[in-house]
């Protein structure tokens, strides 16, 4: 079955920016959407962008400035970028999967803790 | 986009039921049936896991003690036969006119 796997950069700089991969193993890369998902500390999720496995992508329009999501399919990886980062993007960074047919996430990663501080 | 309308929190005995209402616009849950529920358990940061799919699909080994409904611009999820393991934030998320996805503000669900 198919399991996503964040990297783990822990420490983020204020002003600097954010970069995370997203591992997709054991299931087609194919047809889905690939997304990054967010969730600040003792807050909700927070939906981040997504990206086609053709390439066409969509993003939150309150953090469209600062996000890339980008593909690689002949890895099975997809990556988030996130510039200018600052204390509110405090947050466990979650990779998933999103149902081409419903649109919801089937697929979870573990998630990963990012923390902005100097 | 606004994030869907979620009750903060809601509550019941064992072997109550118990609804969580989300409530969007036409732009999202009253436009398309593709609304879904996620149960996150404690401790913060533990991954959701989807229980309700396409408003009221459950996912294989989910519990038909959980169901999904919409009305509206209002989708509801009922849990039945409430168990302690139950007791879990739960979030909502809709598809958007503008082909993103946005969620609810969550639930907590504390089974007394």
């Amino acid at each position: 079955q198919v399991q996503l796997q964040e990297s783990a950069p822990g420490l983020v700089k204020p002003s600097e920016t954010l970069s995370l991969m997203c591992n997709v193993s054991g299931g087609s890369f194919t047809t889905y959407y690939w997304s990054w998902i967010r969730q600040p500390p003792g807050k909700g999720l927070e939906y981040i962008g997504s990206i086609h496995s053709s390439g066409s992508t969509n993003y939150n329009p309150s953090l469209k400035s600062r996000v890339t999501i980008s593909i690689d399919t002949s890895n099975n990886q997809f990556s988030l970028r996130l510039t200018s980062m600052t204390a509110a993007d405090t947050a466990v960074y979650y990779c998933a999967r999103i149902h081409p047919y419903y649109y919801g996430v089937d697929v979870w990663g573990q998630g990963t803790t990012v923390t902005v501080s100097s | 986009q606004s994030a869907l309308t979620q009750p903060p929190s809601v509550s019941g005995s064992p072997g109550q039921s118990v609804t969580i209402s989300c409530t969007g616009t036409s732009s999202d849950v009253g436009g398309y049936d593709r609304v879904s529920w996620y149960q996150q358990q404690q401790p913060p940061g533990t991954a959701p896991k989807v229980i309700i799919y396409a408003v009221s699909n459950r996912p294989s080994g989910v519990p038909d003690r959980f169901s999904g409904s919409k009305s509206g611009n209002t989708a509801s999820l009922t849990i039945s036969r409430l168990q302690t393991e139950d007791e879990a934030f739960y979030y909502c998320s809709s598809y958007t006119n503008i082909y993103t996805l946005v969620f609810g503000g969550g639930t907590y669900l504390t089974v007394l």
